[in-house]
């Protein structure tokens, strides 16, 4: 079965870093990835989608990458803010007649300031 | 506007008894969706609708139905409550499009005693 490994639950950063996420998959590829983020006591939000065929997507301070090779994800954000602090869920979409969303267990932000 | 609203926000009930999650989104959207959220934070699909027709039941137990009265709202019905059904429970919504980005409540804390 498919698996997602977001490999940090939790990491912490100086405000003014770049904080770089992991998320890697096994098996097939999927059609396309998404980052949420998630606050305490809320539900996710949606923050970027790349699809298979995309190196990279920009979205004011957030970058991901997506290398099919490495079956890896990189989700980055620039210029951290105590404000970015939160979990972020990457989820995988792999298609077909009943679509599937399968997210990680998440990687807990916390940035110092 | 809350775009997907869950109630009730909180439940607290006993093992044996039978309850309900209501769930409604105003985004017009075609497919809705239940997610379990268990306390090591991991987010699984339950079920979705599209159309008020199920097409992904994942291997959940047949306590848990899902009821979808129109295409704005999905309810959750489960029956005789178990320790292990203590999560949270979110609804989503998403458009009937490729990208198939989830709108999420708010969540709904259930703690079975």
């Amino acid at each position: 079965s498919q698996k997602i490994e977001q490999n940090s639950e939790a990491l912490n950063i100086q405000e003014g870093k770049t904080a770089t996420l992991t998320c890697n998959y096994t098996n097939y590829s999927p059609a396309y990835l998404q980052w949420y983020r998630q606050d305490p006591g809320r539900g996710p939000v949606f923050l970027l989608l790349i699809r298979e065929n995309e190196k990279e997507k920009r979205k004011e301070r957030l970058k991901v990458t997506f290398d099919t090779t490495l079956k890896q994800s990189l989700f980055h954000i620039t210029a951290s803010q105590p404000a970015d602090s939160a979990t972020y869920l990457c989820a995988l979409y792999y298609g077909g007649s009943q679509g599937n969303l399968i997210f990680g267990k998440g990687t807990k932000l916390s940035v110092k300031p | 506007d809350t775009a997907v609203s869950q109630t009730p926000k909180y439940l607290v009930t006993q093992m044996g008894n039978d309850k309900s999650i209501k769930c409604e989104q105003n985004l017009g959207h075609d497919t809705m969706y239940w997610y379990k959220q268990d306390s090591k934070k991991f987010l699984k699909i339950m079920f979705s609708y599209n159309n008020k027709e199920l097409i992904i039941n994942e291997t959940v137990p047949n306590r848990f139905s899902p009821k979808s009265p129109d295409k704005a709202h999905l309810n959750l019905h489960i029956n005789s409550l178990e320790l292990g059904d203590s999560a949270v429970y979110f609804c989503a919504s998403s458009q009937d499009d490729e990208e198939e980005t989830q709108y999420f409540g708010p969540g709904t804390r259930l703690l079975v005693l």
